[in-house]
């Protein structure tokens, strides 16, 4: 079954260090990956987004994120955490043409982002 | 551009009513969805629709019904509400079903049945 998987449900980080918030996948083919991010009572945004190309793509707000097609994850980073990233970060995937799925958006189960001044 | 609206922002049902929520969309989408939020699941499809007249369903379709009649609108009806469907409703837009475009959520609903 196509999945996608965010291990942590929490993640505390102290304002100015980098953050990592992570994310793996199981989707056959090469899948399109995103990340969102919801703040309190708000939808969600679109942050980034990995088609094809360089593994490492840059998105809004200072955030990144590195696509490892070994390790079938697509983590999110900030070298320096604001305490106004403290939200609700989801990652998704979009399965490829032919392998079922390709217009449906599978989402993690979320990621809460604490940055702690 | 007003972007996606979603109406109401809150709803209190009985077990057993029926309810429409609204979305509508001015970005000229032809892609668009309902999702529910729920707590430690993440956000699960309910239906979406491809263009107008094109709907198909979802990870979770049982017990809502939508249709596409023009580009901008894709209500969600709840046909007869239950307990299991007090959750946070989103709909979603993007440009296009074949290339991947981002996709734009409403500010969501909030819907409690009792």
């Amino acid at each position: 079954a196509q999945s996608v998987a965010q291990p942590e449900d929490q993640v505390n980080v102290a304002e100015g260090n980098p953050l990592t918030v992570k994310c793996t996948y199981s989707v056959s083919g090469n899948p399109y990956l995103f990340w969102y991010v919801q703040y309190p009572n708000r939808g969600l945004q679109f942050l980034l987004k990995y088609i094809t190309g360089d593994n490492l793509v840059k998105g809004s707000y200072g955030f990144e994120a590195e696509f490892n097609k070994s390790q079938t994850s697509f983590h999110l980073k900030k070298p320096s955490a604001l305490v106004s990233d403290s939200a609700l970060y989801f990652c998704a995937v979009r399965p490829t043409p032919g392998t079922g799925g390709y217009n449906k958006l599978i989402f993690g189960a979320g990621t809460r982002l604490a940055v702690h001044p | 551009n007003a972007g996606v609206t979603q109406t109401p922002k809150f709803q209190v049902l009985k077990t057993g009513q029926s309810m429409t929520l609204q979305c509508a969309q001015d970005m000229n989408h032809e892609y668009m969805s309902w999702y529910r939020q729920d707590p430690g699941m993440g956000l699960r499809l309910i239906h979406y629709s491809v263009g107008a007249g094109i709907t198909d369903q979802g990870e979770v379709p049982n017990g809502y019904n939508v249709s596409r009649s023009t580009t901008e609108d894709f209500p969600l009806r709840l046909l007869s509400a239950a307990p299991s469907q007090t959750s946070v409703y989103f709909c979603a837009s993007s440009y296009s079903q074949g290339i991947s475009y981002e996709q734009y959520f409403g500010p969501g609903t909030r819907l409690t049945v009792t």
